[in-house]
């Protein structure tokens, strides 16, 4: 069975320093893989996605940056964080031509 | 920009009633799909309702699909404290595969 892994669980960071959140899927290959961002009780933004090894599509523009040096693996980066890089941090995977979306548990990440 | 918009916002019911929530979206979509948020905690995915169907049904879940009025509803019958959660409508739009957009969600607390 498909199992997707987020780390760390909780993340707390100065302001100005770097970032780097983790997410690996098993049990499927060449998944589509999803950063989102959710702000306190809000609705989840699209961040990053990718369709292959090295493929990376970017929905919004900011101080964050995303790789998938591995078929399963996507990392999430940041060289300076800022306060509003606060937030919930959620990764997800989905096969190509499949519809529902399967997400991991989540980084918090709190910028002081 | 955002493809699916739920209202209400929040929703607060006994015990026992009915919740319905609706979900707008913008454009042609392939199919559309609700998601279940534990707070704090990944998204969970419900039912997908395809472009060409009206209803569907998943035991106490009971999803419609108006394209015409590009609109869904999900009703959750007879509810229980354990329905307390965020549910998300997402759509996929017609030729593309590779992003699910998120609306911003109803916030669902079930009173005991």
């Amino acid at each position: 069975s498909q199992t997707i892994h987020q780390w760390p669980a909780t993340l707390v960071q100065p302001v100005g320093s770097p970032l780097s959140l983790e997410c690996t899927v098993e049990g499927t290959s060449n998944p589509n893989l999803y950063w989102y961002r959710q702000a306190a009780g809000r609705g989840l933004q699209l961040l990053f996605y990718s369709v292959g090894i090295g493929q990376i599509s970017s929905e919004v523009p900011q101080n964050l940056s995303a790789s998938r040096p591995q078929d399963r693996q996507f990392i999430l980066s940041s060289k300076k964080l800022l306060l509003s890089d606060s937030g919930f941090y959620l990764c997800a995977w989905r096969l190509a031509g499949a519809s529902a979306q399967y997400f991991g548990p989540g980084t918090r990440l709190t910028v002081l | 920009s955002q493809q699916g918009e739920e209202d209400p916002q929040a929703l607060s019911i006994q015990e026992g009633e009915n919740a319905t929530m609706n979900c707008s979206y913008k454009t042609s979509i392939n199919n559309l799909q609700w998601y279940r948020q534990n707070s704090g905690r990944g998204l969970v995915h419900l039912i997908l309702i395809r472009s060409n169907e009206r209803e569907k049904h998943s035991g106490r879940l009971r999803v419609t699909l108006d394209t015409s009025k590009k609109s869904s509803s999900l009703l959750i019958t007879a509810s229980r404290a354990a329905d307390t959660a965020s549910y998300f409508c997402a759509t996929k739009a017609m030729n593309r595969d590779d992003k699910i957009i998120f609306g911003k969600g109803t916030r669902l607390h079930i009173l005991p």
